[in-house]
């Protein structure tokens, strides 16, 4: 079974300032990797996703995330944050293959602030 | 627009009743999902669906019931056995492709008077 830890319930940061959101991941066999974020009371947007190839993966609103294997981290990334990027952030990881569901982490709470 | 409706918005269930969550989607995806958000907690999977007539239990399928008549709609009642049914309710389908690409609805609040 694969699990996820998202270690940081939330994380307070200044507006222009970068921002790191943590994500840790176990599993026995290859995984999809995903990145989605929450506005409140709406449904999850995909933010980003690693599925093969390069392990640095771009998505929208200048985020990007970058797959380690060996430290089975996908950590995602924003160098310069909005006030418009306050949000709840999700990852979530699944097996290869097809319909395979989603496990997602707990979430972290991004509160950007001026 | 291709998109996943969920309806209604807010719901309120009465001790001991039933209600039924809509989901529909017009993006021609044959897996849909139902997920019970509750804060702190993460998305937990309640059923799932893989193709017309044929569903799943997910983790935490105690109280819910779903059905899968045609391949847009994936209904989900609360039953009266689920006892704590307040909570954030999201449906979603996978895009084909086998690369597990969710798409999501809006949601539905579920609270109990």
């Amino acid at each position: 079974a694969q699990s996820v830890t998202q270690l940081d319930s939330q994380v307070p940061v200044f507006e222009e300032a970068p921002v790191e959101l943590r994500c840790n991941y176990s599993s026995s066999v290859s995984v999809y990797l995903f990145w989605y974020v929450q506005y409140p009371n709406q449904g999850l947007q995909l933010l980003l996703k690693y599925l093969s190839g390069s392990t640095l993966v771009k998505g929208i609103n200048g985020f990007e995330a970058e797959f380690n294997k060996s430290q089975t981290s996908f950590h995602l990334r924003k160098p310069s944050v909005h006030i418009s990027d306050t949000a709840e952030y999700f990852c979530a990881v699944s097996v290869t293959g097809t319909a395979s569901k989603l496990t997602f982490g707990t979430g972290t709470r991004l509160q950007v602030t001026l | 627009d291709g998109g996943i409706t969920q309806s209604p918005k807010y719901l309120f269930r009465k001790e001991g009743q039933n209600v039924t969550l809509s989901c529909e989607q017009n993006l021609n995806h044959d897996a849909m999902y139902w997920y019970r958000q509750d804060p702190g907690q993460g998305l937990r999977l309640i059923y799932y669906s893989q193709i017309v007539n044929d569903f799943q239990k997910g983790d935490i399928a105690e109280g819910y019931s779903v059905s899968r008549e045609k391949k847009e709609s994936f209904p989900l009642t609360v039953t009266s056995a689920q006892k704590n049914p307040t909570a954030f309710y999201l449906c979603a389908s996978i895009q084909p492709g086998g690369k597990n690409i969710q798409y999501f609805g809006a949601g539905t609040r579920l609270s109990v008077l």
